[in-house]
């Protein structure tokens, strides 16, 4: 059974960094073609498609967000990464990561970040 | 963008009823389209995907249908368990978006 978990600092300073690491266990992000995925979802609000990246490194964001956003993965340590620079206050979510690029059967738990000084 | 709107934002129904929500699409997205359902602190769950096929191990009373613009989501007798928001999402083109959600609660 395949397994995500969501992990990084909690709290961010805006204009700073946000920086979070999947893991993922029960399978292997370079193998069995599949894509890894960020998704996110402000306090009370809608679910947000981030962006994808293929074992290979082949990536896809949103356009409302590829200025700021980097998604990159480590096969050697079965994880995948997002990085959003430049953060403000409405970048506070629970950001998921997931298995898929289309179908996301397989979810992180999520983890709160927020953006505050 | 492709646009996904919901209707009902909410809706309170006793058990055993049949709830139906429907989602539309700004373009046409043929069979392109998910069905989630999420509880309070919890990951979305995928429920249907190609707006039809209900996912491997999920109960037959929820279904969906569909296709171009107009989806709909069915829980055919709802369960004390069902209660949770429901979210439509596209993936015929990019940025996947999703719809703004379906709150589903017990009258």
């Amino acid at each position: 059974q395949v397994q995500l978990q969501e992990s990084g600092p909690g709290l961010v300073k805006p204009s700073e960094t946000l920086s979070l690491t999947c893991t993922v266990s029960g399978g292997s992000v370079s193998s069995g073609g599949f894509y890894w995925s960020w998704i996110r979802q402000p306090p009370g609000k809608g679910l947000e498609w981030i962006g994808y990246i293929y074992y290979s490194g082949s990536t896809n964001y949103n356009p409302s967000l590829k200025s700021r956003v980097t998604i990159s993965v480590d096969t050697s340590n079965n994880q995948f990464s997002l990085k959003l620079n430049s953060v403000t206050a409405a970048d506070t979510a629970v950001y998921y990561c997931a298995r898929g690029r289309s179908n996301h059967r397989y979810w992180g738990q999520g983890t709160l970040v927020t953006v505050s000084s | 963008d492709i646009q996904m709107t919901q209707s009902p934002s909410s809706l309170s129904a006793s058990v055993g009823d049949r709830v139906t929500i429907t989602c539309q699409a700004s373009q046409d997205i043929s069979n392109y389209l998910n069905w989630y359902q999420q509880k309070p602190g919890k990951a979305p769950k995928l429920l249907i995907y190609d707006a039809s096929n209900l996912e491997t191990g999920v109960p037959s009373r929820f279904s969906g249908s569909g296709s171009g613009t107009y989806f709909t989501f069915t829980i055919s007798s709802l369960q004390p368990e069902d209660i949770a928001t429901y979210y439509c999402q596209q993936y015929d083109n990019f940025p996947r978006t999703f719809g703004p959600g379906t709150k589903v609660d017990i009258k």
